[in-house]
């Protein structure tokens, strides 16, 4: 059973350049979250996804945005790159309905560096 | 709104010691509490989660810990500490408007535990 995973791995962007990045969700689960990891901090929410919707968004601009498919997967998209959108991404799958909802499982990230 | 300290950026202790790692919460709600670990260049994997059922919640690699309500706590600890268990440990309180648990995470800064043979 596949976990969550992410691509790329890493990434190399220069400031004011777009980015898209990749999430495919754990086998059977329908809810996409990402969050952003700087370094030495915690995770913070950026938005989740549920039926390709948006259904809830962190204090994040508008720069940031995503887009869910209908197999569930996702994309997290950043448009005119700053140096501080210098992170660690990490997707995280859940499951809307049942016991299931109370876990997130999280990707391994993707360390996305602005220059 | 909902957030999460953590005592302590850095907890050293040796092996075989008793591993005592601090998180306190502030909610308005009933709370769903989440301890996560992060091993170099990986995601975040759950350890345990508290749903308001036993306020004693053991979870995976011999990690436990209690919630207080009193205290609005929810310290981690394992008996004794192994070479395995150094890494980043993340508390976390679920939020949102859908609430509990279908919220997103809020996350505490983390802390790295070394473990000295």
């Amino acid at each position: 059973d596949a976990g969550v995973t992410q691509s790329p791995t890493h990434l190399i962007k220069t400031r004011g350049q777009q980015v898209t990045l990749r999430c495919s969700p754990k086998s059977g689960h329908d809810t996409v979250s990402w969050y952003q990891q700087a370094l030495g901090q915690g995770p913070q929410f950026i938005f989740q996804y549920y039926e390709e919707e948006e259904r809830q968004r962190g204090n994040f601009p508008d720069r940031f945005s995503g887009h869910q498919f209908p197999n569930y997967s996702s994309e997290l998209n950043v448009n005119a790159l700053l140096l501080g959108d210098s992170a660690l991404y990490l997707c995280a799958s859940s499951l809307a309905t049942g016991t299931g909802h109370l876990e997130q499982f999280f990707g391994p990230g993707t360390r996305l560096t602005v220059l | 709104a909902q957030s999460v300290t953590q005592l302590g950026s850095h907890v050293s202790v040796s092996e075989g010691a008793l591993v005592l790692l601090r998180c306190n919460y502030s909610s308005s709600v009933p709370p769903y509490l989440f301890w996560y670990v992060q091993y170099p260049n990986q995601g975040l994997q759950l350890l345990l989660k508290y749903t308001s059922a036993a306020t004693l919640v053991k979870g995976i690699n011999g990690f436990e810990a209690e919630f207080k309500k009193s205290e609005t706590s929810f310290h981690l600890t394992k008996p004794s500490a192994h070479m395995s268990d150094a890494a980043e440990y993340f508390c976390a309180v679920s939020s949102g408007r859908f609430g509990g648990s279908q919220g997103n995470l809020i996350f505490g800064k983390g802390t790295k535990l070394s473990v000295k043979p």
